[in-house]
């Protein structure tokens, strides 16, 4: 089993529709969790990071961590065509000075 | 503020041969990640240096692949012999504290 589950997609929405992105983990160690946008032949650029449970917000994004659940999410608000790339979700046990878990990304498409 | 790059960002090269590739991380940042993503998987973690030593190279898939961080400064990442299951896109992150920053990969083609 994979330490964190995360469903491909791909997953088609028109622009302006609200977009809910999950994860699931095994590992309850997890304590820092991050979302990466992706673009075709691009490097990941982190998006959000979230320490433990709870909500984080920056503009049109949303980051939130249910811990006892082991299901992280993202939403993105308003979607435009320029939020169209594969969202990775990362975990760690101890922040940045430790490895990264990926999941195997889900690819969004937003069309006009 | 330059990002993390990474040269070249795409090599072919025939089973057997090395590469090396090179990653320079954000100016300060004293930790540096290599990570890897073979096709249709998910990137994998290979090692992690905090200046010039290795905290931790636990996914080094075997004693082919050789990683050294000269100085604390840039890495590289050698592959030798090369073999085809190594083709794939090759990623450096680095960070100073929590949030890691990647490069914009290597692809790597063993034929």
């Amino acid at each position: 089993q994979k330490e964190v589950e995360q469903d491909p997609g791909p997953l088609s929405v028109p622009e302006g529709a609200i977009v809910s992105l999950n994860c699931t983990y095994s590992n309850s160690a997890f304590q820092y969790f991050m979302w990466y946008r992706q673009y075709s032949r691009k490097g990941p650029e982190l998006l959000m990071y979230t320490y433990s449970s709870g909500n984080k917000e920056d503009g049109r994004f949303t980051a939130q961590v249910d811990k006892s659940s082991k299901y992280i999410s993202l939403f993105i608000r308003d979607s435009q065509p320029s939020d169209s790339a594969t969202y990775l979700c990362a975990m760690s046990r101890s922040g940045g000075y430790n490895k990264l878990i990926f999941g195997a990304g889900t690819r969004l498409a937003v069309h006009p | 503020e330059a990002g993390v790059t990474q040269f070249p960002s795409h090599s072919v090269i025939e089973k057997g041969q090395t590469v090396t590739l090179r990653c320079d991380p954000i100016s300060g940042h004293d930790n540096l990640y290599w990570y890897r993503r073979v096709m249709g998987k998910e990137i994998k973690f290979l090692l992690h240096f905090v200046k010039e030593s290795k905290q931790d190279e636990s996914g080094m898939p075997n004693n082919r692949f050789l990683a050294e961080r000269t100085g604390g400064t840039y890495s590289t990442l050698k592959v030798q012999p090369a073999e085809l299951e190594d083709s794939g896109v090759y990623f450096c992150a680095s960070s100073d504290y929590y949030e890691q920053y990647f490069g914009p990969g290597t692809r790597l083609t063993v034929t």
